[in-house]
């Protein structure tokens, strides 16, 4: 089964500061990623999936992910947070028609 | 844009009641889901569906059974709440039964059982 690692429980970070957060999944074979984000009170929103193709990926609000087969990993990056950033965030890996989801990084941007 | 209603954004149940969560989808999609949110443990999914009256079980289906009747609905149903299932339910939907399909998600239902 597919398991996912948000290293970050919580990520503080100033505005206009870049930020990464991090994500690891386990298959070893062809997977499907997604970053979703939360804002207070909300449900999910999809920010960004990687199917195929380029190992970057963009997706909305300026966030960018870098797909890296060897090491495992769909990090996410903005290089200039908003305090509407402020939100959690959740990597997400599919697994049939389902997706296995982390357990979230909550971003807090700082004036 | 997809829409994905939860009828109820906040409940209060008191334990032993039964309680029913209802999730409508307007855009015809095939597969729904019912996940729960707690913190530090991030989504876990309770049962999905792929079609209407099929149902399968996710990671926690214990407590819990679900109903499609109709493709755009599908419900959630706690036969007996108890305080451990007191959480954020997240009903979701997308098109195809295939891999890479976006999951949309509705707004959430807080649910406190006492």
């Amino acid at each position: 089964a597919q398991s996912v690692t948000q290293l970050d429980s919580q990520v503080p970070v100033f505005e206009e500061a870049p930020v990464e957060l991090r994500c690891n999944y386990s298959s070893s074979v062809s997977v499907y990623l997604f970053w979703y984000v939360q804002y207070p009170n909300q449900g999910l929103q999809l920010l960004l999936k990687y199917l195929s193709g380029s190992t970057l990926v963009k997706g909305i609000n300026g966030f960018e992910a870098e797909f890296n087969k060897s090491q495992t990993s769909f990090h996410l990056r903005k290089p200039s947070v908003h305090i509407s950033d402020t939100a959690e965030y959740f990597c997400a890996v599919s697994e049939g028609d389902k997706l296995i989801f982390g357990t979230g990084t909550r971003l807090q941007v700082f004036p | 844009d997809v829409k994905v209603t939860q009828s109820s954004r906040y409940l209060v149940k008191r334990t032993g009641e039964k309680v029913f969560l209802e999730c409508v989808q307007d855009m015809d999609h095939e597969n729904m889901f019912w996940y729960r949110q707690d913190p530090g443990l991030g989504l876990r999914l309770i049962y999905f569906s792929y079609d209407v009256k099929m149902k399968e079980k996710g990671d926690i289906p214990e407590g819990y059974s679900v109903s499609r009747e109709k493709k755009e609905r599908f419900s959630l149903i706690l036969e007996s709440a108890s305080t451990n299932q007191t959480s954020m339910y997240l009903c979701a939907s997308s098109l195809f039964q295939g891999m890479g399909d976006t999951i949309y998600f509705g707004e959430g239902s807080w649910l406190t059982v006492v």
